[in-house]
Parts: C-alpha cells; structure tokens; sequence
C-alpha cells in the first residue's frame, strides 16, 4: 500500500519565478492538505483539497494556489517566489468521514525542500 | 483559533529511562489531538491521536499520551526510551470546525547510550 508520494524531493529556483509541486495521496485517501515548514519550524497550514475545491485555507497570500485532480492528487503553486518560500513542504492525505468534523488522521508525505535563491 | 505549546525546545533522556514530552493547547470546543514524529530529511510519521473516550492513548512504537482536559494538556510518554527514538516531536491540534492543523514548533528528543 502506497503512502503518500511528493515530488521533486528537491527544487532550487530564483526570486520572481514559479514553481509547481506535486502530490499523490495514500490509496483510498481523498482529502489532501499542504503545509509550509520552515527550518526550525512546525508545519504551517497552507490550504486543504476536498472534492477537487479548496475546503480551507491558512494565513498565506494568493501567491499560494492549488489544485486537485479527479484521482485526488494535488498540486501547489507558487507565484513570484520569495526568499522567504524556501522550506520544506508537505503534502498530508486523509479520508474524509462525512461532515466538516473529520476526525480522520492525516499521513504525511516526505516533502519537497524548495529553496529560492 | 486553536495553538499549541511545547514548552521545551530539547528533551535529554538515557537509554532505558522513561521520557515525557510535553504539550499544552488551547482550543474551543473539543479537541482533536495529534503527536508526530520527524525524522531528518523526512515528513512527519503519525504517533497517536486522541478524539474522545479513554484519556490515556497508545501508539505507535510504545509511545503513549495523556490527554488532561482541566490542565488542557497531552504529553507523550514512554516507559523505556530507545536510542532511536532520538528525533523532533511535534504535537497538532484541531479543533470540531476547522480542517487545518496547528503544530507545536516542536521538541528535539536526544536519548544517550
């Protein structure tokens, strides 16, 4: 059974550029959340992907979007990247039970280490 | 909005002994509660999670929480530690409405021969 899958492991990019990060959920998962993680950090929320329409969305500007696809694998993007994008971004997949209280664990995926220079 | 607080940075603890992180949260409603694991260069393994019922809950690798709603707290425990439980643990809570996670900014558990 395949966990969560990210890619690329790792991305190297300039100020002003984009970038796309990619996700595939773990088999029977249809729920897929991103988080930010910067070095010494916790994982910060960015967005959560439901029903292919972001569900929710944290503390971060419009630079930031995603998409999700029919087979729930996702993708984020990154808009005239900043410096301060460098970090290390999970994806986590859950199942969604019924309702807005999902109780359902989220498993995460290795990550992407994205770094602007 | 929901937080959570690990009040130390770093844990130290000698093969064989017990350990205890600790985790404080604030939340209204009822709280989801979530210990993980991060190894280096790794996402983040899930531990335990409590939702309801018996307050005391086991995990993975003998890992084990309690949940205490008056001190709004959920430390993890072990009886024994190994060295390679030696790693950065993060404690999350959610909240009944929100969908998204907030994470302590974790606590580097180091276990000694």
């Amino acid at each position: 059974d395949a966990g969560v899958t990210q890619s690329p492991t790792h991305l190297i990019k300039t100020r002003g550029q984009q970038v796309t990060l990619r996700c595939s959920p773990k088999s029977g998962h249809d729920t897929v959340s991103w988080y930010q993680q910067a070095l010494g950090q916790g994982p910060q929320f960015i967005f959560q992907y439901y029903e292919e329409e972001e569900r929710q969305r944290g503390n971060f500007p419009d630079r930031f979007s995603g998409h999700q696809f029919p087979n729930y694998s996702s993708e984020l993007n990154v808009n005239a990247l900043l410096l301060g994008d460098s970090a290390l971004y999970l994806c986590a997949s859950s199942l969604e039970t019924g309702g807005r209280e999902s109780t359902d664990t989220q498993y995460f995926g290795p990550g992407t280490r994205l770094t602007v220079l | 909005a929901q937080s959570v607080a690990q009040p130390e940075d770093q844990v130290n603890v000698a093969e064989g002994n017990p350990l205890t992180v600790k985790c404080t949260y604030s939340v209204s409603g009822n709280p989801y509660l979530f210990w993980y694991v991060q190894y280096p260069n790794r996402g983040l393994q899930f531990l335990l999670k409590y939702i309801t019922g018996d307050n005391l809950v086991k995990g993975s690798y003998g890992f084990e929480a309690e949940f205490n709603k008056s001190q709004t707290s959920f430390h993890l425990k072990k009886p024994s530690a190994l060295v390679s439980d030696s790693a950065l643990y993060f404690c999350a809570v959610r909240d009944g409405v929100n969908n998204d996670m907030r994470f302590g900014a974790g606590t580097r558990l180091t276990v000694k021969p």
